[in-house]
């Protein structure tokens, strides 16, 4: 299956620092990817939909200045948490969207664990 | 508007036994459905998935589910359970390309199921 990267892997920071994490498909294009908020014990929620060359797609309740997404290549989202907070803490998942065929499907990387202190 | 539905936040069974893990969705338009499981502080590693054609899909790891209409579920099974089977597994819903304008929507998972096996 596809391959998808995220870096960090974890970050500790301090609170009103912004932090950026990076997500990458290694060995495909992906036109389209997602991010995702876990918090500890509950299932993912998606937080926005990353299309590369244009805006994110924010869903409801997310703030889009605070989650900035950058969508620079058809390998690279980012998402920079801006002016964190203790609250910010989560485990941040990305995925990408593959065409296989005729569907889609959405391959998950890794997880970057935010702890803001 | 979807929604995922899993029943049993955990699931224990015995090394060996066959292993069911509950899924009902609702959405206004035929779904595609999904089966992913996360291991402790790892990303969601995809087991299986359903579009279209037959009901009965089987994934990696020796599991299986099956898409009934009229129930509006999506079961995971296994014959029997091995150790390393015990993980998070969570239940997924999207909308179809057609419908979501030529591409899958973000997913919609469930609450997860948390999957025990005992020696």
């Amino acid at each position: 299956g596809a391959v998808v990267s995220q870096h960090p892997s974890w970050v500790i920071c301090k609170s009103g620092t912004s932090v950026k994490i990076e997500c990458r498909s290694l060995d495909f294009q992906a036109t389209t990817m997602f991010w995702y908020r876990q918090f500890p014990k509950q299932s993912l929620m998606l937080m926005a939909t990353s299309n590369e060359g244009s805006k994110a797609t924010y869903e409801q309740g997310v703030e889009k200045d605070k989650f900035l997404i950058n969508h620079a290549s058809l390998t690279l989202s980012t998402l920079t948490v801006t002016s964190a907070h203790p609250e910010d803490s989560s485990f941040y998942i990305c995925s990408a969207r593959v065409r296989e065929g005729q569907t889609d499907t959405q391959y998950f990387g890794p997880g970057t664990r935010l702890t803001v202190l | 508007a979807q929604s995922v539905t899993q029943l049993g936040s955990h699931v224990s069974v015995s090394e060996g036994a066959l292993v069911l893990l509950r899924c009902n969705y609702s959405s206004s338009v035929p779904p595609y459905l999904f089966w992913y499981v996360q291991y402790p502080n790892q990303g969601l590693q995809l087991l299986l998935k359903y579009t279209t054609g037959a009901t009965l899909v089987k994934g990696i790891n020796g599991f299986e589910a099956e898409f009934k209409k009229s129930e509006t579920s999506f079961h995971l099974t296994k014959p029997s359970a091995h150790m390393s089977d015990a993980a998070e597994y969570f239940c997924a819903v999207s909308d179809p390309p057609v419908y979501s304008g030529g591409g899958a929507d973000g997913l919609t998972f469930g609450k997860g199921t948390h999957l025990i096996i005992q020696p």
